[in-house]
């Protein structure tokens, strides 16, 4: 079976500021993408950024950039310069090629503090 | 639409009334799927449809819940005679092709049940 772990339920950082969301999978699969979506209080699930386990090369959307570990199975978050609308859940996730649905983590609620 | 539509955003029902929940796709999105999330918790996969196949049930927590996609498009998630642990947020997601895994799943802003 296909999981996905995050292990931080809860985390703040100061605005300005660099924080790290962890995330691990567990697949036997090779081919797959990983994503972290982003949920604010609006509840509008958005997608903040997007690896394709076949490169090596870590995805970088403006602030937001990974880690990608594929060997260790780990896609941590960094997001850069932090700001105050960046409050939200944040969910990792990973669709496996030829599969049929996307698997989510359980979510880190990140706070952004003035 | 130019998003995944959700409709209603907010219902109220009384237990064990049933009720059904609407999606409507991002156009020509072949793959849809729902969702179930409680309060503060991740997503629970319910049902998955891709295009003319049969759908991935898999999810489905009782036989209260079913789900029809009707004409490759609209999806309705029914749940009949709802009960108090059915509150939760029921969100709907398309993506353009789920056997190409370059596809990203889209959101609606989902449906927030509440049985009293």
């Amino acid at each position: 079976a296909q999981t996905v772990t995050q292990s931080q339920p809860e985390m703040s950082v100061q605005e300005a500021e660099t924080v790290t969301l962890s995330c691990t999978y567990d697949t036997s699969e090779n081919n797959y993408y990983l994503f972290w979506y982003k949920q604010p209080p609006s509840r509008q699930m958005i997608l903040v950024i997007r690896q394709e386990a076949y490169k090596q090369q870590n995805a970088t959307e403006n602030r937001f950039s990974v880690n990608f570990q594929k060997a260790a199975k780990s896609f941590s978050l960094k997001i850069s310069d932090s700001q105050l609308g960046d409050t939200a859940m944040y969910f990792c996730a990973f669709i496996w090629n030829y599969g049929q649905n996307f698997v989510f983590g359980p979510g880190t609620r990140l706070s952004v503090l003035p | 639409g130019a998003g995944v539509s959700q409709s209603p955003s907010n219902k109220v029902t009384e237990k064990g009334k049933d009720v059904e929940l609407r999606c409507d796709p991002i156009s020509g999105h072949t793959a849809l799927y729902w969702y179930r999330q409680s309060l503060g918790q991740g997503l629970e996969f319910l049902i998955y449809f891709q295009g003319n196949s049969a759908p991935d049930k898999s999810g489905l927590p009782s036989d209260r819940f079913s789900a029809e996609r009707t004409g490759g498009s609209v999806s309705t998630l029914t749940i009949q005679r709802t009960q108090q642990e059915d509150s939760a947020v029921y969100l709907c997601a398309s993506s353009a092709e789920s056997w190409t895994v370059s596809a990203e799943a889209f959101f609606g802003q989902g449906t927030r049940l509440t049985v009293v």
